[in-house]
C-alpha cells in the first residue's frame, strides 16, 4: 500500500522556474526521503530529512517537513530541462528507520 | 562509482512460465531490497534482506514468488508461474545497513522490465 501521496500528480513548467511538489503521509515517521526516477530507470536518492528536522537544503533542492500536518514539500529552484523526471517521497515509519513506503510520485516536465 | 547491477534488463515471458531476476548489490552493503513498480505508481517493497536473512517478506506473494540471498551478497527473485498481473518493473536496491536503527540511503539498480503475455 502507498503511504505517501504526492501532489500534483503532474507538473509542467518552463526552464528557470521553480518547481514545488508536496507529499502527505498517514502515520508517524522516523524520516522522509525524496527520490528521483528518470523514465524507465532506477531511482536516485535526493535528500533525507529526519522527523526532528524542519528544513534541509542540498544544492538547488529545499525540503521542508511538517510533522503536525504529516506533510513535506520539495522545492527545485531554477529548474533545468534535465530535471524532467518523476519524483517520489518515501517514508520510514517510527521504529523502522529504513523500511521505506513510497508515494505515487509527481511527474515533472521542464520545458526548454 | 559503485552501482547496483541487475539482469536481465528486459524479460518477456508467457503466463505460467518461470522467470528469475538477479541482483548484485554495492560491495559491502548488508541490506538488500526487492521492489515491484507498476507503471505510474511508486515502488512497493516485496522483500528485504539483512545479510542472508529475510527481514520482511510480508508483501511477497509466497505462493508464486521466492527470493534468496544465500551468501549474503547477490540475490535472486523468482516467479513461478508468472501471471499477467506480474507485468511490472522489478527494482533491486541496497544500503549499508550496518546500524539497524539509523536511516539509510538506498541505491537502486536500473531494474528489470517484465512483460507477461
Amino acid at each position: 500500500s502507498q503511504q505517501g501521496e504526492e501532489d500534483p500528480q503532474a507538473l509542467s513548467i518552463q526552464e528557470g522556474e521553480n518547481a514545488t511538489m508536496n507529499c502527505s503521509y498517514k502515520t508517524s515517521i522516523n524520516n522522509l526521503q525524496w527520490y528521483r526516477q528518470n523514465s524507465g530507470r532506477g531511482l536516485v536518492h535526493l535528500i533525507l530529512i529526519r522527523s526532528n528536522e524542519r528544513e534541509k537544503h542540498s544544492g538547488r533542492l529545499r525540503v521542508t517537513l511538517d510533522t503536525s500536518k504529516k506533510s513535506s514539500s520539495l522545492l527545485i529552484t531554477a529548474s533545468r530541462a534535465a530535471d524532467t523526471a518523476s519524483y517520489f517521497c518515501a517514508t520510514a515509519p517510527s521504529g523502522s528507520a529504513r523500511q521505506l513506503t513510497f508515494g505515487s510520485g509527481t511527474q515533472l516536465t521542464v520545458l526548454p | 562509482e559503485a552501482e547496483v547491477a541487475q539482469s536481465p534488463r528486459y524479460k518477456i515471458t508467457e503466463k505460467s512460465q518461470a522467470v528469475a531476476f538477479w541482483c548484485d548489490p554495492i560491495s559491502g552493503h548488508a541490506t538488500l531490497y526487492w521492489y515491484r513498480q507498476i507503471l505510474g505508481q511508486g515502488p512497493e517493497l516485496l522483500v528485504q534482506f539483512q545479510d542472508e536473512s529475510v527481514v520482511d517478506d510480508s508483501q511477497l506473494p509466497k505462493d508464486r514468488f521466492s527470493a534468496e540471498r544465500l551468501k549474503g551478497v547477490d540475490s535472486t527473485l523468482k516467479i513461478q508461474p508468472a501471471e499477467l498481473g506480474d507485468s511490472a518493473m522489478y527494482l533491486c536496491a541496497s544500503s549499508l545497513g550496518h546500524r539497524t536503527f539509523l536511516p539509510d540511503t538506498q541505491y537502486f539498480g536500473p531494474g528489470t522490465r517484465l512483460t507477461v503475455l
